[in-house]
């Protein structure tokens, strides 16, 4: 149980496009998912957390113009990469919080595959 | 600010052995404390969430401690396997949604 999956799992794209990123649930309703970025050998960097159906609160330093976030059900959030640039080159992993239950009751989060974003 | 260290260096052991990872935090007293797996190029797999009034907790060959006066948790994987190897994060809940995460300490077990 608790899977979440990501689409597209590596996305290569021209600078100044803009890319989506798609996070779903399959198994549980996620009331909150977060999205972070990951640098090769580093920590998780959180950039924002969603909660269905309001607006996305973004961590300090990550700007909301740039990547747009969506959480329209409580089983998709998207990320949108917005003018993309090489410096956007990433790990993109989302996760989500199940709305109950699981083994360790809604404070887990389960982490989708990842994605792997490469910007030219 | 809120830190977690945990061994930059990777863990070399032997297959068979116990392998013991360490997290270590300041300036924080989290309401629990989670060990994550997570393999080159993938996200991380939940493997375990120890709360505040819990001191040890197992799963199969895992078995996690949390002592809040040293603000330390030992992570344990008996009997490791080369399927062990991979990098083990720590993740602290520091109230509310948040969570923070170290950056992993890299685990190689030789056949």
């Amino acid at each position: 149980g608790a899977v979440v999956s990501q689409h597209p799992s590596r996305v290569i794209c021209k600078s100044g496009t803009s890319v989506k990123i798609e996070c779903r649930s399959l198994d549980f309703q996620a009331t909150t998912m977060f999205w972070y970025r990951q640098f090769p050998k580093k920590s998780l960097m959180l950039m924002a957390t969603s909660n269905e159906g309001s607006k996305a609160t973004y961590e300090q330093g990550v700007e909301k113009d740039k990547f747009l976030i969506n959480h329209a059900s409580l089983t998709l959030s998207t990320l949108t990469v917005t003018s993309a640039h090489p410096e956007d080159s990433s790990f993109y992993i989302c996760s989500g919080k199940p709305l109950a239950g699981g083994e360790s009751g809604t404070d887990t989060q389960y982490f989708g595959p990842g994605t792997r974003l490469t910007v030219l | 600010s809120q830190k977690i260290e945990q061994n930059s260096e990777a863990l070399n052991i032997q297959e068979g052995k116990t392998a013991t990872l360490t997290c270590n935090y300041t300036n924080y007293s989290p309401a629990y404390l989670q060990w994550y797996r997570q393999d080159p190029g993938r996200g991380p797999v939940f493997l375990l969430l120890i709360r505040e009034n819990e001191k040890e907790k197992r799963k199969e060959r895992l078995k996690v401690t949390f002592d809040t006066t040293l603000k330390q948790s030992l992570f344990h994987i008996t009997a490791s396997q080369p399927a062990d190897s991979a990098t083990y994060l720590c993740a602290l809940n520091t109230g509310g949604f948040k969570t923070i995460f170290g950056a992993g300490t890299r685990l190689f077990v030789k056949a």
